[in-house]
């Protein structure tokens, strides 16, 4: 079974540009939920799906960040316009059933903004 | 406001050499306690799920423990590729599910 899958593995931008991260969640994996660790900090929740709806969003750091996902399946995190303090490293997870159940991390997105 | 400490923030082992790593947790109403483990460049790897005090799980040369206010997770007769950093997240009763992370215990186990 495949696991989560992140795309792209690394990216530099410069800061006022847009950056799109896309996640493919494990098959059948209702729940996908974005996390991002910056500036060697622990790990913090941005925002939670259920399927195609945003469940919790209560992490999201400001309007700059539109998170969707297209069907209830992939899911794409946009950062326009980018700013320095957007670096750092971005994990999507995802779960089956409900919400509490183990949470299976990709590889992450590591951000960087000059 | 919810809290999750872990210690220490470092280990250095030889192989061989137990110890244990302590994550410590103020939370409203627990729902579950994981570990998950970190390899540089990678994404956290699942390793346990506690739920309730006095539950423990092993894997291998790990074991996890949690009481109502701490978890800690023992490494038995260490080896190189348990170097790791290790990572503790508690879910609570109130959330839908997100994750809470501490800051993590980078292990190095040398031979």
């Amino acid at each position: 079974e495949a696991g989560v899958t992140q795309f792209p593995s690394h990216s530099v931008i410069e800061k006022g540009q847009t950056v799109t991260l896309r996640c493919d969640p494990i098959s059948g994996h209702d729940n996908l939920y974005w996390y991002r660790r910056v500036m060697g900090k622990e790990i913090k929740f941005l925002l939670h799906f259920v399927k195609e709806s945003k469940q919790d969003e209560s992490g999201m750091p400001n309007n700059r960040f539109l998170a969707e996902r297209t069907g209830g399946t992939y899911s794409t995190l946009k950062v326009q316009p980018a700013e320095l303090e957007d670096s750092g490293v971005y994990f999507c997870a995802s779960s089956q059933g409900q919400g509490f159940n183990t949470q299976y991390f990709g590889p992450g997105t590591r951000l960087t903004v000059l | 406001e919810d809290q999750v400490t872990q210690s220490p923030e470092a280990l250095r082992l030889q192989e061989g050499e137990s110890s244990s790593l302590n994550c410590s947790y103020t939370v409203s109403g627990l729902r579950g306690l994981f570990w998950y483990r970190q390899d540089p460049g990678k994404g956290p790897e699942f390793l346990f799920t506690l739920y309730s005090a006095g539950e423990e799980k092993e894997k291998e040369r790990l074991k996890a423990t949690l009481t109502k206010k701490e978890s800690f997770l023992h490494i038995t007769a260490p080896k190189p590729e348990d170097s790791a950093t290790y990572l503790c997240a508690v879910q609570v009763d109130y959330s839908w599910g997100k994750l809470q992370f501490g800051a993590g215990t980078q292990v190095v186990v040398t031979p």
